[in-house]
């Protein structure tokens, strides 16, 4: 059982172009986030959302919209794609509500990443 | 800001040695402080936290991690290394953004344990 799956695994794709990445999670968990890790392997927080509202907004170009139709799903849109795009999108999720404190201790479950290469 | 930094980009260990990656952290408060282990092509997996009582924190596949309030320090440990261990290790700190509650992920170290 997978429990945060993400879809495409790798998406090869030309500038300008719009795509979308899928995520979703059955661990029944309150808040899903979207992470970009970077060819050196840094790790930076994107969105984060809890039960279909976005309560992080990180600064990324407005090219970037994620939607979520429930709380167990966390869709990201990227259109006009550009080279520095090209990374590994991860898809994560943890318990709770992001603004509660009794929360803030869990820790996060993470996707096997979108891979996106921009040509 | 919460922060958390990772002063090694890279630690070689053999094969059942034990093995240190070290995490120093800047938080204003108590810190909430995690480790994540990434094996190539595959996302994050947690490994164990440090919220508040003892200071040796034990967590999956025997690691544990030492919280040092003084030296502001979670160096990860595991006493006898094996090859499979070879990952990229992320300490990480919980911070409180504007709308809620966010983890801060260091550079990364990677791990190589040879036989």
């Amino acid at each position: 059982d997978t429990a945060v799956s993400q879809t495409p695994k790798y998406l090869v794709t030309q500038m300008g172009n719009d795509k979308s990445i899928k995520c979703e999670q059955n661990l029944g968990h309150d808040t899903m986030y979207w992470y970009k890790q970077d060819s050196k392997k840094f790790l930076k927080i994107m969105f984060s959302y809890n039960n279909k509202e976005l309560i992080i907004n990180e600064t990324v170009p407005n090219r970037f919209s994620p939607k979520s139709p429930d709380k167990a799903h966390l869709n990201l849109h990227i259109n006009s794609l550009e080279l520095g795009d090209s990374a590994v999108y991860f898809c994560a999720s943890s318990q709770g509500r992001g603004q509660e404190t009794i929360y803030s201790n869990q820790p996060q479950h993470f996707g096997d990443g979108t891979r996106l290469s921009i040509l | 800001a919460q922060s958390v930094a990772q002063p090694e980009d890279q630690v070689n260990v053999a094969e059942g040695n034990p093995l240190t990656v070290k995490c120093t952290y800047s938080v204003s408060g108590n810190p909430y402080l995690f480790w994540y282990v990434q094996y190539p092509n595959r996302g994050l997996q947690f490994l164990l936290k440090y919220i508040t009582g003892d200071n040796l924190v034990k967590g999956s596949y025997g690691f544990e991690a030492e919280f040092n309030k003084s030296q502001t320090s979670f160096h990860l440990k595991k006493p006898s290394a094996l090859v499979s261990d070879s990952a990229l290790y992320f300490c990480a700190v919980r911070d409180m953004g504007t709308g809620g509650f966010k983890t801060i992920f260091g550079a990364g170290t990677r791990l190589f344990v040879k036989a």
